[in-house]
């Protein structure tokens, strides 16, 4: 069975404490994975995309790494509206393109 | 529009009652997603539309629970005789069909059976 699991589940870091989120997966075959950002009350909002091992993707203060097993999202020097829910998601290969989520990691920024 | 619409924002129901929700996604977006994301809990799939395929309803919890999509754009998810483990926020996404692209989200509905 597919799973996807990130962890921690809450981090709470002080304004400028750099600081890195972990999704591991577990799938037949990665077709892509996702990072979104969910603030309280609204819809996920898409970030990025990593389709193979060794690929990363940066925006802003936020950057995304993966491998074979799992993707990381590194936050440098966070500011308090980086505060939020992150959510990974998996796209598995012979599948119909719908994505699994992680729980997410719950980040609040003290400032 | 400029984004996936959901409507309503909000839902507070009696026990037993149906509900209709309502998604509007972004034109040209032929894929269409519904999710369900309880207090504490990651994104359970429901449903899925692809163009004119038929859906993916692997997701649907029970048989109370259905969707339609009409003219490859609206969808609306029915639910049949709520019940309280039905409350939730139910959010609804849509994506171009190209490979695995990103999908945009709604606002979501929360629903409130009571």
């Amino acid at each position: 069975e597919d799973q996807v699991t990130q962890s921690p589940e809450a981090l709470r870091l002080q304004e400028g404490e750099s600081s890195s989120l972990n999704c591991s997966y577990t799938v037949s075959g990665l077709r892509g994975l996702f990072w979104y950002r969910q603030d309280p009350g609204k819809g996920p909002e898409f970030l990025f995309t990593l389709y193979s091992a060794g690929e990363e993707k940066e925006k802003e203060r936020l950057k995304a790494t993966l491998t074979k097993k799992e993707s990381f999202l590194h936050i440098t020097a966070p500011k308090p509206e980086d505060s939020a829910t992150y959510l990974c998601a998996v796209d598995v290969t012979g599948g119909s393109y719908i994505p699994t989520f992680g729980r997410g990691t719950s980040l609040i920024v003290h400032p | 529009g400029a984004g996936v619409s959901q409507s309503p924002s909000n839902k507070v129901t009696e026990k037993g009652k149906d509900v209709e929700l309502r998604c509007d996604p972004i034109s040209g977006h032929t894929a269409l997603y519904w999710y369900r994301q309880s207090l504490g809990q990651g994104l359970e799939f429901l449903i899925y539309f692809q163009g004119n395929s038929a859906p993916d309803k692997s997701g649907l919890p029970s048989d109370r629970f259905s969707a339609e999509r009409t003219g490859g754009s609206v969808s609306t998810l029915t639910i049949q005789r709520t019940q309280q483990e039905d409350s939730a926020v139910y959010l609804c996404a849509s994506s171009l069909r190209i490979l695995n692209t990103e999908a945009f989200f709604g606002q979501g509905t929360r629903l409130t059976v009571v």
